[in-house]
């Protein structure tokens, strides 16, 4: 149980588009989400924790209007990577709260700007 | 705010030997939890260990153990019987009661590397 997906897996887009990362939770409902952005080496990077039918919770410095967040469901959230800069290229990660109350995580997606 | 340090940037291990990971953390808070995340190559980020901080007894989990100091502030993980399938980077973790959020504040993480 507490299995949480991503997709795509990986992607490549060019600079200046815009791309949409998927994240669900396959065998149970959460209502809140979490986005982590991740480089090479390094710890996970808390974007923004996404709450169902209501606006995200963004942490300082991260661009609002660039990484769009929507949880539209009590098994999905989104993240919209807007106008993609290669500087965006990252590992994006995201989880979402049991029942539990502990965090399962997606396997991640790796973003690549051009 | 709360802070997490991992001080081991990387550590190594012989196969079949015993390795411990430092964390200390920081915190004004009497109740939380501590947690250990193993992220091997293909960057899935796994639940090793889980300490609440109200139970004095360490957490175990088959081959992983942890030393929990709640006065020291000090939470290190012990893997014994170190096996190739280990190699991985370690994060330690913090997290406060449920009724403040359920964010993780991560450490910097441990790049461990196993010798065969």
């Amino acid at each position: 149980g507490a299995v949480v997906s991503q997709h795509p897996s990986r992607v490549i887009c060019k600079s200046g588009t815009s791309v949409k990362i998927e994240c669900r939770s396959l065998d149970f409902q959460a209502t809140t989400m979490f986005w982590y952005r991740q480089f090479p080496k390094q710890s996970l990077m808390l974007m923004a924790t996404s709450n169902e039918g209501s606006k995200a919770t963004y942490e300082q410095g991260v661009e609002k209007d660039k990484f769009l967040i929507n949880h539209a469901s009590l098994t999905l959230s989104t993240l919209t990577v807007t106008s993609a800069h290669p500087e965006d290229s990252s590992f994006y990660i995201c989880s979402a709260r049991g029942r539990d109350y502990e965090q399962y995580f997606g396997p991640g997606t790796r973003l690549t700007v051009t | 705010a709360q802070t997490v340090t991992q001080s081991q940037p990387e550590m190594s291990v012989q196969e079949a030997e015993t390795v411990t990971l430092s964390c200390t953390y920081d915190t004004s808070e009497s109740d939380y939890y501590l947690f250990w995340y193993k992220q091997p190559p293909s960057r899935q980020m796994i639940l090793v260990i889980r300490q609440e901080a109200y139970k004095q007894q360490n957490a175990t989990e088959n081959r992983f153990s942890v030393n929990f100091q709640k006065a020291a502030k000090s939470f290190s993980l012990k893997i014994s019987d170190s096996q190739l399938g280990d190699a991985a980077m370690y994060f330690c973790a913090y997290r406060r009661l449920q009724e403040y959020g359920n964010k993780l504040v991560f450490g910097a993480g441990t790049i461990l590397r196993v010798k065969s």
